[in-house]
């Protein structure tokens, strides 16, 4: 158990439709990590935020957005869902703000499927 | 930017060492390599990092040359359950953030 938590494990949408993903770090961690983990893409970096503001910023497409929030738990919302937006959708969280040599504990991860 | 290529997979019998090899040729100054695990519908779990020379915990070794262009996860002598995909981490920098890249990974089969 890394001590990052997602909710849902299992979303079925539909096209169109829009979802809330949300994440709580590990305790004392400040910065978290979206990524999308699909077949054919592998694991991509969505963004990151760190203490409430955004950090980095990766292949996040515009109908997604991301926030965090001041108990530093966060969201990831995807809207006008498409069929190739089903993916596992995973966070992780750091203790600090950036920086290669930061280790990422990842969460169990959110499956979406869109029908 | 540094980018990652490593085997796309490999397959091992139980009981032997796995070196997986990766590939980093235009890593940075500050960047660091960084190694994880990933099981079949697990978030990735960090196994090892290094900057340069070798390093050593209760689970892998890292191998990392003097020009750190490349680097070896060794894990010893392993069991049917490191079968996982195993990915390299080389960090990028972008205008003073991290964009963390993963590549692929190496999906390691381990046999009976």
């Amino acid at each position: 158990d890394s001590g990052v938590t997602q909710t849902p494990k299992h979303l079925i949408t539909a096209t169109g439709q829009r979802v809330t993903l949300r994440c709580s770090p590990r305790s004392g961690d400040l910065s978290v990590y979206w990524y999308q983990q699909s077949l054919d893409q592998g694991l991509q970096f969505l963004i990151q935020y760190y203490n409430g503001e955004e950090r980095a910023k990766g292949n996040i497409l515009e109908r997604f957005s991301a926030q965090q929030f001041p108990d530093l738990h966060s969201e990831l919302n995807l809207s006008s869902l498409e069929l190739g937006d089903s993916a596992l959708y995973f966070c992780a969280s750091s203790s600090e703000a950036s920086g290669p040599q930061e280790t990422q504990y990842f969460g169990p991860g959110t499956r979406l499927l869109v029908l | 930017l540094a980018k990652t290529t490593q085997p796309i997979s490999m397959d091992s019998y139980e009981g032997q060492e796995v070196n997986i090899t990766c590939s980093h040729n235009n890593i940075a100054t500050n960047d660091y390599i960084t190694w994880y695990q990933q099981f079949p519908s697990q978030g990735p779990r960090f196994i090892i990092q290094g900057y340069k020379t070798k390093v050593t915990n209760e689970v892998a070794s890292l191998f990392i040359p003097a020009d750190r262009k490349s680097s070896t996860l060794s894990l010893p002598r392993v069991s049917l359950s490191d079968t996982a995909v195993y990915y390299c981490l080389v960090g990028e920098g972008s205008g003073g953030s991290y964009i963390p890249t993963f590549g692929r990974g190496t999906s390691l089969i381990v046999h009976p």
